[in-house]
């Protein structure tokens, strides 16, 4: 089992709509989890942080914690085509970033 | 601030050369990472280094895989022979002890790296 999971997509959704990325993580000691965006031939940047159970917002950004189930989620409200990426998940274990495959979303216009 | 440098940004090599890789942190970043992205495997992490010293290679995927970074300012990673199954996006990131777990990692513009 890799350490964290995502289903690779592609998810297509409508402009103006709820995107909903999941990503899943084995290591229960993680304690950070984060959200990349990474446009097409491009390097990733950090969009979101979270570090304790619940909800964090960030403009139209909201990240998910949920420990006990080891589920982390990213959803982006009011899509627009320019929200069309891939959105790598990661986990921090000991300064080491540990990232997932991947969501390819494609906004529609 | 000039952002993290890489450099090639893309090689096309045959196999069994050696490459080169090099990357130029931003300067007073003490953290830097190396990782490989292939859309099978993702973005993997090679290795890491803190005050330009190796923490963990456990990435690294075998012998033929090695990486320096004499000083602060300078890091590479070479590939002696190359492979087809190289052919991935090495991305050179950097960080700085304050921020490095909170996510800010700083990432070049990678380099393709094909290996016919």
């Amino acid at each position: 089992q890799k350490e964290v999971e995502q289903n690779s997509g592609p998810l297509s959704v409508p402009e103006g709509a709820i995107a909903s990325l999941n990503c899943t993580y084995s290591d229960r000691v993680s304690q950070s989890f984060f959200w990349y965006r990474q446009y097409s031939g491009k390097s990733p940047e950090l969009i979101m942080s979270i570090y304790s159970n619940g909800d964090k917002e960030d403009g139209r950004f909201t990240a998910q914690l949920n420990k006990a189930s080891q589920y982390v989620s990213l959803l982006i409200r009011d899509s627009q085509p320019s929200d069309s990426a891939t959105y790598l998940c990661a986990v921090n274990v000991a300064y080491k970033y540990i990232f997932g495959t991947g969501t390819r979303l494609k906004v529609l216009a | 601030d000039a952002g993290v440098i890489q450099s090639p940004r893309h090689e096309v090599t045959e196999m069994g050369q050696e490459v080169t890789l090099r990357c130029k942190p931003i300067s007073g970043h003490d953290y830097l990472f190396w990782y490989r992205q292939t859309m099978m495997r993702g973005l993997e992490l090679l290795i890491y280094f803190n005050n330009n010293v190796p923490i963990d290679d456990s990435g690294m995927p075998e012998d033929r895989f090695s990486a320096k970074m004499p000083n602060a300012s300078f890091s590479t990673l070479k590939i002696q022979p190359s492979e087809p199954r190289d052919s991935a996006v090495y991305f050179c990131a950097s960080s700085y002890s304050d921020r490095v777990n909170t996510g800010e990692l700083f990432f070049g513009e990678g380099s393709r790296l094909t290996v016919l």
